[in-house]
C-alpha cells in the first residue's frame, strides 16, 4: 500500500526567498506523481505531474524532481511571492491502480513580506 | 471552460439523516472521482468511475457510502445515517480518462459537518 508523507508540515519564508518542499513515497513503483495547491476553502489547483519516466517537469519559477529509486519527489519554488501561500500537497499512482491517488498531508507554505 | 462543480458547497445535517452530494464534471471527461479531506487525516481516495466501466468502490468506508453516475456525466454521492465521523470535505474531480498521464481537475467541494 502506497504511503506518502510530506516534510515540513508548515514552512513561514520571507518573501523572494527560494524554497523547496520535500515528499517521499513508499511504493518505487509509482506510475506518476503530482503537486497541488489547496488555497483555504479551495478545491487543489494541480501545479505539475510527472510521469514515472520523467526525472522532471517545470512550470514557470515551478520545478518538480522525481527519484523513484530513493522514493522522493521535491517542489521547488523560485524567488516566492506572497501570492504562493497555500497547502502543497503531493499524490502518487501506483501501477495498476495509477487513478487512484495516494495524498501526502500536505505542506502548509506562508510567504511573508 | 466551466470546471468541475459541486454542490452544495456547504451542508450541516443531523447525525442519523441521509445526504446526497452532487458532482458536475468538466464536460468530456470520462472519469469522475471522488475524495475525502477529514481534519488530521488528509485526502482519502473514495471511488472513482471510468466511462461505463464498473466504478472501483474500494476507497469507501463502509455501506453506508455509495455513489452514482448518470449518462456519463453528473455524480450523486449518497452517506446514509450519517455520523459525525463522516463530517468532512467532500472533493469531487474529473480528467479526460482514467489514465496515468491525465491530471485531474478538482471542484470547490462540499463542506459536510454532522452534528
Amino acid at each position: 500500500k502506497q504511503e506518502v508523507t510530506q516534510i515540513p508540515a508548515a514552512l513561514s519564508v520571507p518573501e523572494g526567498e527560494n524554497l523547496v518542499l520535500n515528499c517521499s513515497f513508499t511504493d518505487s513503483a509509482i506510475y506518476n506523481l503530482q503537486w497541488f495547491r489547496q488555497d483555504p476553502g479551495k478545491g487543489l489547483t494541480s501545479l505539475l505531474l510527472i510521469q514515472s519516466s520523467q526525472r522532471e517537469q517545470t512550470s514557470g519559477r515551478l520545478n518538480a524532481s522525481l527519484d523513484k529509486s530513493s522514493g522522493r519527489s521535491t517542489l521547488y519554488i523560485a524567488a516566492s511571492q506572497p501570492g504562493d501561500s497555500a497547502t502543497y500537497l503531493c499524490a502518487g499512482g501506483s501501477t495498476g491502480t495509477a487513478s487512484k491517488l495516494t495524498f501526502g498531508t500536505g505542506t502548509r507554505l506562508q510567504v511573508t513580506l | 471552460g466551466a470546471g468541475v462543480s459541486q454542490s452544495p458547497s456547504n451542508k450541516v445535517t443531523e447525525k442519523g439523516k441521509d445526504v446526497e452530494l452532487r458532482c458536475d464534471p468538466i464536460s468530456g471527461h470520462t472519469a469522475l472521482y471522488w475524495y475525502r479531506q477529514s481534519l488530521g487525516q488528509g485526502l482519502e481516495f473514495l471511488i472513482y468511475f471510468q466511462g461505463n466501466s464498473a466504478p472501483d468502490k474500494s476507497g469507501l468506508p463502509s455501506d453506508r457510502f455509495s455513489a452514482e453516475r448518470t449518462g456519463g456525466s453528473v455524480s450523486t454521492l449518497t452517506i446514509q445515517r450519517t455520523q459525525q465521523e463522516d463530517s468532512a470535505v467532500y472533493l469531487c474531480a474529473s480528467s479526460p480518462e482514467a489514465a496515468s498521464a491525465d491530471t485531474q481537475y478538482f471542484g470547490p467541494g462540499t463542506r459536510l459537518t454532522v452534528l
